[in-house]
């Protein structure tokens, strides 16, 4: 089974500095999908970026951008220019490619609260 | 689109009493998915669901049931509640499209005491 772990329990930042949130996965699959979602206190799931596994070009959306190693199975995120906004619980999770007509489950790290300091 | 709505937003129940969650997408998504969050942590899968009439467990299936009549509902039931239950509860859905992101409802946060 795969699993999902972002080590990192709790971080913080001032305004406008960068910040990366850590995110491994243990998997045996050659194909597979990577997401983070972000969770502001209002509870709503948002996704913030998505990684394809046979793509070596590494996402970007704005300010978000992803490091995917495949080989060292590692999908950390990178929130340049960070806002107040940006603070929320980030999940990295994992996604195995079935061929066509299997179910696709998203497996969840524990999360990261990440808190913005003005 | 409303997109996918979960009812009620917050519950308390008894110990020992029952409830179903209710779960309606308007995106026409065949597969949809049952998560709990407890505090602190990730979202563990409960129960999903690839089209109308078929359903499977996830990892914490004990202590619930789910049903799949139409492509828009998912409802989640609680038969006998425990002070386990106590989580927030994520309805989500998704199309079969590779990667395709899950969209998720607001959650029900529900205490059972």
């Amino acid at each position: 089974a795969q699993t999902v772990t972002q080590s990192q329990p709790e971080m913080s930042v001032q305004e406008a500095e960068t910040v990366t949130l850590s995110c491994t996965y243990d998997t045996s699959e050659n194909n597979y999908y990577l997401f983070w979602y972000k969770q502001p206190p209002s509870r709503q799931m948002i996704l913030v970026i998505r990684q394809e596994a046979y793509k070596q070009q590494n996402a970007t959306e704005n300010r978000f951008s992803v490091n995917f190693q495949k080989a060292a199975k590692s999908f950390s995120l990178k929130i340049s220019d960070s806002q107040l906004g940006d603070t929320a619980m980030y999940f990295c999770a994992f996604m195995k490619l079935y061929r066509r007509g299997g179910a696709q489950k998203l497996v969840f790290g524990q999360g990261t609260r990440l808190t913005i300091n003005p | 689109n409303a997109g996918v709505t979960q009812t009620p937003k917050f519950r308390i129940l008894k110990i020992g009493q029952s409830m179903t969650l209710q779960c309606t997408q308007d995106m026409n998504h065949n597969y949809m998915y049952w998560y709990r969050q407890d505090p602190g942590m990730g979202l563990k899968l409960i129960y999903y669901s690839v089209g109308a009439g078929i359903t499977d467990k996830g990892e914490v299936p004990n202590g619930y049931n789910v049903s799949r009549s139409t492509t828009e509902d998912f409802p989640l039931r609680l038969e006998l509640a425990a002070p386990s239950q106590t989580s927030v509860y994520f309805c989500a859905s998704r199309t079969t499209t590779g990667n395709s992101p899950l969209h998720f409802g607001n959650g029900t946060r529900l205490t059972v005491t």
